[in-house]
């Protein structure tokens, strides 16, 4: 595709639930980074992959949230026993063989 | 971590050059400067970066001072959908973490 895809684009969910969102990189990206973004606050970092390992996931706010990316493409975060102050817009990108990283549009977590 | 200082908001007019200064006091050698757009409800979209110098494309230039402590993004002729949150960050190449986004400044263009 042109460029980083995510869905679902909205989710909304009750409180203690389990969620997935999808992040489908720039193909050949090798770099894939998760942030999240509350409401009138800059995106912040949660994880970063190269490739399918996590060079770094010192973001995640605590052991609910994990993140997947099994085959150096597509990217799953998976949030556990939801809170209601999880409900964010949950960001991703991608990066290439340059230093810019492409974002994708988000997914707008409510937890209700 | 590399932090950037940059104005809350910042209100213009259509047809106006705008500047947009962001402080990194603690910038490293290897760190990259660069600017996001974001308009609500989207991700961020990638502006302009640089390293030193002057760094210009068909949206944006780039002016970083030879100490490389500050920035400025300047947008030449703003029109109204110019309207948005302006980020400035500083990097290395290995990101992760170090990627650290502010509040941003937020710029009004008015009519």
């Amino acid at each position: 595709g042109a460029g980083v895809s995510q869905t679902p684009s909205n989710k909304v969910t009750e409180k203690g639930k389990y969620v997935e969102l999808r992040c489908d990189p720039i193909s050949g990206h090798t770099a894939l980074y998760w942030y999240r973004q509350s409401l009138g606050q800059g995106p912040e970092f949660l994880i970063y992959f190269q490739g399918t390992g996590a060079a770094d996931d010192s973001g995640l706010p605590n052991d609910r949230f994990f993140a997947v990316r099994p085959e150096g493409s597509v990217s799953t975060l998976k949030i556990q026993r939801t809170e209601r102050g999880d409900s964010a817009v949950y960001l991703c990108a991608s990066r290439g063989g340059s230093d810019t990283q492409y974002f994708g549009p988000g997914t707008r977590l409510t937890v209700l | 971590l590399a932090k950037t200082t940059q104005p809350i908001s910042m209100d213009s007019y259509e047809g106006q050059e705008v500047n947009i200064t962001c402080s990194h006091n603690n910038i490293a050698t290897n760190d990259y400067i660069t600017w996001y757009q974001q308009f609500p409800s989207q991700g961020p979209r990638f502006i302009i970066q640089g390293y030193k110098t002057k760094v210009t494309n068909e949206v944006a230039s780039l002016f970083i001072p030879a100490d490389r402590k500050s920035s400025t993004l300047s947008l030449p002729r703003v029109s109204l959908s110019d309207t948005a949150v302006y980020y400035c960050l500083v990097g290395g190449p290995n990101y992760g973490q170090n990627f650290v986004f502010g509040p941003g400044t937020r710029l009004s263009v008015l009519p």
